[in-house]
């Protein structure tokens, strides 16, 4: 197997239910904030995305939460697939962060259990 | 979204050595960027891959380590020189068109050093 995901924080979730996936986000002036999905073998894979002036976000069996009082984001995903087993990364980023630069958070794996 | 080409997709190689790898976009884009994924742990930004000027490191990444080329708006190369085991990593090229666009992954160099 590969080495992403084996010593990060793992969220197990029974086949069909909901997961909730947490970051807690560090700069205040980041304005622009991304999910990414890695599964094995592969380069992280745009999920869903967020501006600061949002503070919910729906995409297709997903939902990201932005909370900038307590710097805090959350992916949900609704009924969760087999397919939805990798490890998730938040990124923090935009222009009023001064740069293009995105800083990523340390990681999720998410486990399916069928 | 723009694809990218990143080659080799995994190498081992000896101590001391150097390896280059190659990234590759089938469009022009603004920015590029290098990142390291040591194993089990989140992505860390090695530097900005600017045409036609020096690379932009990041706080412990310098260029004798790490020389970085990006002759034009679509190709970079990121050299990993003199390796040592503690080199051994997955590195990433990723691309955006700027603010607000996120970020598109390679599918990662994975290189053990020996």
């Amino acid at each position: 197997g590969e080495s992403v995901g084996l010593h990060l924080p793992t969220l197990s979730v029974q086949e069909g239910d909901n997961s909730i996936i947490n970051c807690a986000y560090s700069n205040s002036a980041s304005d622009y904030f991304i999910w990414y999905k890695q599964e094995s073998g592969k380069g992280p894979q745009f999920i869903i995305d967020i501006r600061s002036n949002m503070d919910k976000r729906q995409g297709q069996r997903v939902t990201v939460l932005l909370n900038k009082t307590v710097k805090h984001l959350s992916l949900q995903i609704a009924a969760t697939q087999p397919g939805d087993s990798a490890v998730y990364f938040c990124a923090e980023g935009g222009p009023t962060s001064g740069t293009y630069k995105y800083i990523f958070g340390t990681g999720t794996r998410l486990k399916v259990l069928a | 979204s723009a694809v990218i080409s990143q080659k080799p997709s995994r190498d081992i190689c000896q101590r001391g050595t150097s390896l280059t790898i190659q990234c590759q976009v089938d469009s022009q884009v603004t920015m590029m960027f290098w990142y390291r994924q040591q194993p089990g742990q989140s992505l860390t930004l090695i530097a900005t891959a600017n045409q036609g000027s020096e690379a932009t490191y990041e706080s412990g990444f310098v260029i004798d380590k790490f020389p970085i080329s990006r002759p034009n708006l679509t190709f970079s190369t990121l050299t990993v020189s003199n390796m040592s085991p503690e080199d051994s990593s997955i590195y990433l090229c990723s691309v955006t068109q700027g603010a607000y666009y996120g970020y598109t992954f390679g599918s990662g160099t994975r290189l053990t050093v020996v």
